[in-house]
């Protein structure tokens, strides 16, 4: 679905050095999510936001940020990259105000920390 | 706060058998559960989901089905193909937010 745009889609960084991921979509969806994504641990939640002015943590926020720029842009930032960052990265959209409605990825950001 | 759990990790089936996958969830407020699909390297895409009002969904090979009493609810494919090979999440939903399981790798054998 190229409704919802990331950039980079790979990025190497090295320790303490400051990165973004950018998000962008066209769906006109008014809710934004950074997902990360660890091999046999799922999907966890790092921020969302359900419009230009309301940010949220979700459940691993911690050395993270987040900038919500426009309703259709939504970027992640690493202040200070660690090793322990280095996962695969995914920027999600969902419509409506209810809880009823799916979730739709943008296509990941692989990012490696050495 | 929710918690989904899913089981099993991996699930290894012949082709043309059926696959189950199963969730559990712990907040009986929860009243949305999508299932997403996702293949080798690609983005999770939803593939079929259920409210907590309904009990069964049927959408071609693919079902799910809910028990809301019990706090579980299952995938179930049935005459599995190729390319139905993948990782397969299910989710909770509640204030907003989806609470994801582990995910469950489904091999396909020939």
């Amino acid at each position: 679905d190229a409704d919802v745009t990331q950039t980079p889609r790979n990025r190497i960084t090295k320790t303490g050095k400051r990165i973004m991921l950018e998000c962008s979509q066209t769906k006109g969806h008014d809710r934004m999510y950074w997902y990360r994504q660890d091999p046999g641990l799922g999907l966890r939640l790092i921020y969302y936001s359900f419009d230009v002015k309301d940010i949220n943590k979700g459940e691993i926020s911690d050395g993270y940020s987040v900038s919500r720029q426009a309703q259709a842009k939504f970027s992640l930032s690493l202040e200070s990259a660690i090793p322990n960052q280095t996962a695969l990265y995914f920027c999600a959209t969902r419509a409506g105000t209810g809880d009823n409605s799916p979730l739709h990825f943008g296509n990941g950001t692989r990012l490696t920390v050495t | 706060g929710e918690n989904v759990e899913q089981h099993p990790s991996t699930l290894s089936v012949q082709e043309g058998d059926s696959a189950v996958i199963k969730c559990t969830y712990s907040d009986s407020a929860s009243n949305y559960f999508p299932w997403y699909k996702q293949e080798l390297g690609k983005r999770p895409q939803l593939i079929i989901d259920i409210r907590s009002n309904v009990g069964e969904k049927k959408d071609q090979r693919i079902a799910v089905t809910l028990n809301k009493t019990a706090k579980h609810f299952s995938l179930h494919i049935t005459e599995t193909q190729p390319e139905d090979s993948a990782v397969y999440f299910c989710a909770a939903s509640k204030n907003y937010q989806l609470i994801w399981g582990a995910g469950t790798k489904l091999i396909i054998k020939p």
